[in-house]
């Protein structure tokens, strides 16, 4: 069975760091990108960026370009979400997905659980 | 960077009804155009990728259409389990980008 893991639920304070992981299996995961995405409490589907493991070449939306960093270890079959400084407007479900196609970035359809991610002081 | 527009952000049907949901990018995207569903609280699932094509394991009520810039999400005959939030993301390349969602709601 095709899945993505995500790792559990995080209570952080502002200012702290925190690197979220996401493990694929059940497929090739150096073969297809994996994306992550973000909604905020009551909001909309935000695309923050993906990852290709085969090669590590990462996209950002502009809007998290240098807010967040994507990476992956393909040896364990696992990409990443990390951020050196949350801010309280980070509080947000966090997913990760897998394309349909592993020649194209999107239309995902294998998706993680979520992980929560709440700042708060 | 191209735009996704949705429209209507909500929307209230009665059982039974067609409902249609319209998705227009800023710019030329052919067909990659994919549709989620998002019931409260759950996972995102992708219901029809190139536009057109249903994703496995989805009813036949739904469907997709449109090339280029406008697209549209149709449901033959509402029920009462599609009550969601529904998203287009134009996926061609990066950035890849989503609607900012069309809340359905029962009548």
């Amino acid at each position: 069975e095709v899945q993505l893991v995500q790792s559990g639920a995080e209570v952080k304070k502002p200012g702290e760091s925190l690197k979220i992981s996401c493990k694929g299996s059940g497929y090739s995961f150096t073969s297809y990108w994996i994306g992550w995405v973000r909604q905020m409490p009551g909001k909309g589907l935000e695309w923050m960026g993906i990852i290709y493991p085969g090669d590590s070449d990462t996209r950002y939306s502009p809007s998290f370009q240098g807010q967040v960093t994507i990476s992956a270890d393909k040896s364990i079959s696992t990409a990443y979400l990390q951020w050196s400084s949350l801010k309280a407007s980070d509080t947000a479900m966090y997913y990760c997905a897998r394309p349909y196609s592993g020649t194209l970035p999107g239309a995902f359809d294998i998706w993680g659980q979520g992980t929560m991610v709440t700042v708060s002081s | 960077d191209i735009q996704m527009t949705q429209s209507p952000s909500s929307l209230s049907a009665s059982v039974g009804d067609r409902v249609t949901i319209t998705c227009r990018a800023s710019q030329g995207i052919s067909n990659y155009l994919a549709w989620y569903q998002q019931k409260p609280g759950k996972v995102p699932k992708l219901l029809i990728y190139a536009a057109s094509t249903l994703q496995s394991g989805v009813p036949s009520r739904f469907s997709g259409s449109g090339s280029g810039t406008d697209f549209t999400l149709t449901i033959s005959s509402l029920q009462p389990e599609d009550v969601a939030t529904y998203y287009c993301q134009k996926y061609n390349s990066a950035p890849i980008t989503f609607g900012q969602g069309t809340r359905l709601e029962i009548k």
